[in-house]
Parts: C-alpha cells; structure tokens; sequence
C-alpha cells in the first residue's frame, strides 16, 4: 500500500532562514508522483513544487526545492528565504504508479510559522 | 484564467437535509476530484471522475454521490448530511497526461 509520512506537525522558522519541511513516503511502484501544496488558513491547496519518480534532477520553483532522496524514499521541501506569508499548512503528496492511478495519498501535514 | 470554481464557498444545511456543492473548471481538464477534509486533517479521496467514468473509493460512504454532466462541471450530492459530515470539500482537477492537480478554493459545509 502507498503511504505519505510527515513527522513534524509544527515547525518555526525566523523570517528570512531556510526551512526543510519533511516527507517520506512508501510504495512498490515503479512509477509516481510527488507533491508538495500549501494551505493557508482560507482553505485553498496550493500547488509548490513536482517531483517525478523518473527525475534526475531536484526540482525547483522560485524558492522552493524538493530534496529527492530516492534510495531513502524522502521529498523533503526546503523553502529558501521565508516570509511571514509562507505561514501555512504544508501537506505531501503521491499519485500514481500502477496501483495509486490518478488517486492522490496526502500526508498528515506540517504546520508551518513564520516568525517577523 | 483558467481556474476551479466551487459554489458555494460557505454552506449551511440541515441535518438530514440533502445539500449539493457545485464545482466548475475552465482547464478543460479530464479527470475531476472530490476531497472532503475535516478540521486539522489531511484531505480524504471521496471520488473521481476520469471524463464520464465514476471512480469511487471503496470507503466513501453511500451518502455521498457525486455527477459530472460535461466536462466543466462536477457535483456532489450529500443526500443526508449527518453531524460528521461538517467538512471542507475540495474540488480538483487534472489532465491524464499530467500528474499535478489543481484544486478550487473549497466549500465549508455545517451541518446544524
């Protein structure tokens, strides 16, 4: 079974610093997707950033990259530079592969605030 | 631009009375989602709709349906709301041949 785990519920960080929010996740497809969105407290899920399986590059949008640690299943997002804005929730996701098809699996999220 | 609509952003139902939320996408996206996500929780699958084919998840409870008329448009019925039931509802969409979804602003249900 495909599983998304994220272990930090809340995290600060000092405006302007980098922040890595942490994602692992678990499937025995080849083939996937991962997601990182945002959701501010008016409820809306933002897209970030998308990582696919068959990458070989890191992605990157803007100042958010995803860490790809494919051997140790982890995406970790690092958002560079944080700003008061950047306050939300943070939740990691994975579609796809032979058995997901187009569901997406969320984890249970990270909290994020950001200290002026 | 193109975007996800979903009306209302705020409704207010009855227990036991039955309450449809509307989502609209000018994406001329394939595939359609409905979520529901309860307070300080993960978004939960209900359902998709890859053009007119239904796909329920095996733990969407009966009392929820779901219809697709056309491409654009995609609704949810909740034929007996129940206490439990008080949720945001997130619409989204997606192109078969791209992975990412892109998700309207939300419906806030209460069920009083």
């Amino acid at each position: 079974a495909q599983k998304i785990t994220q272990t930090q519920p809340g995290m600060f960080v000092q405006e302007k610093e980098a922040v890595t929010l942490d994602c692992t996740y678990d499937t025995s497809d080849p083939s996937y997707g991962l997601f990182w969105y945002k959701q501010p407290s008016s409820g809306e899920m933002i897209f970030l950033i998308y990582q696919g399986s068959y990458d070989q590059q890191n992605a990157t949008e803007g100042r958010y990259s995803l860490n790809f640690q494919k051997a140790r299943k982890s995406a970790n997002l690092v958002i560079s530079a944080s700003q008061l804005g950047d306050s939300a929730m943070y939740f990691c996701a994975m579609r796809g592969g032979n058995t997901g098809g187009f569901k997406t699996i969320f984890g249970a999220g990270t909290r994020l605030f950001v200290k002026a | 631009d193109a975007m996800v609509i979903q009306n209302p952003r705020y409704q207010v139902t009855q227990f036991g009375k039955p309450v449809t939320l509307s989502c609209s996408q000018t994406l001329n996206h394939n595939v359609m989602y409905w979520y529901q996500q309860k307070s300080s929780q993960a978004p939960k699958l209900l359902f998709h709709y890859y053009d007119k084919d239904f796909n329920n998840e095996a733990d969407t409870p009966d009392n929820f349906q779901s219809r697709r008329p056309n491409t654009s448009f995609c609704f949810l019925d909740i034929r007996s709301p129940g206490l439990g039931d008080a949720a945001m509802y997130l619409c989204a969409t997606s192109s078969a041949y791209q992975e990412t979804q892109y998700f309207g602003p939300g419906t806030r249900l209460l069920v009083l």
